[in-house]
């Protein structure tokens, strides 16, 4: 069975700018949640889709949005990009039949912001 | 979610058993304990999980005390793939939140 799969690999944009990741889950997954990870902050939820309803949000900025389409494929969108938003972004399916289900990532998005 | 300790390093020899503990004294009862660990830059790898019997699948072996206050990640036969930042964390809800983890280093 094919993983997580995320596209592009690798990001470079400049402040201002607007970014759009896509994933796609695992076969059969209908969760999937995206995490930023940076070295100071460590991995923080940003929030996950179900269904294509967004069920949980995290501590971030109006500026990152996402979205889930019907074959549970999810995109994240973050306008007016600032340095700080330099990140790896991971996302991670589930089966989510409950909420303590196990998630598998992806190889994630590598974004600079210059 | 409960918090997790784990030491910040540990070294491996190739071939040995690679034995990593994790602290998690105010585990919930209905909390599960999860391993993943990551190579650099790489997304995170699920390893095992458990809530309170001990597990074994083809990767590694999870070990929870009766207590459920501590349990050790068991690599059997550590190679030097094994080499990677390896995180313990308690889940009780949709979210998942990892600490520092344990840098482990095998060893030729």
């Amino acid at each position: 069975k094919a993983g997580v799969t995320q596209t592009p690999r690798y990001l470079i944009k400049t402040r201002g700018q607007q970014v759009t990741l896509s994933c796609s889950p695992i076969s059969g997954h209908r969760s999937v949640s995206w995490y930023q990870q940076t070295p100071g902050q460590g991995l923080q939820f940003l929030f996950e889709y179900f269904s294509e309803t967004q069920r949980n949000k995290g501590n971030f900025p109006g500026r990152f949005s996402g979205r889930q389409f019907s074959n549970s494929r999810s995109e994240m969108n973050v306008s007016t990009l600032e340095l700080g938003d330099s990140a790896l972004y991971l996302c991670a399916s589930s089966l989510k039949i409950q909420d303590t289900d196990t998630q598998y990532f992806g190889p994630g998005t590598r974004l600079t912001v210059l | 979610d409960a918090k997790t300790t784990q030491p910040p390093s540990m070294d491996c020899a190739e071939g040995r058993a690679a034995n990593l503990p994790c602290n998690h004294s105010t585990i919930s009862g209905n909390e599960y304990v999860y391993w993943y660990r990551q190579i650099h830059s790489q997304g995170p790898q699920y390893i095992i999980h458990g809530l309170k019997n001990n597990e074994t699948n083809e990767m590694a072996s999870l070990i929870i005390t009766e207590d459920r206050k501590s349990s050790t990640l068991i690599l059997p036969h550590a190679t030097l793939r094994d080499t990677a930042v390896y995180y313990c964390i308690v889940i009780g809800d949709y979210k998942l939140s990892f600490g520092a983890g344990t840098t482990v280093t095998v060893r030729a």
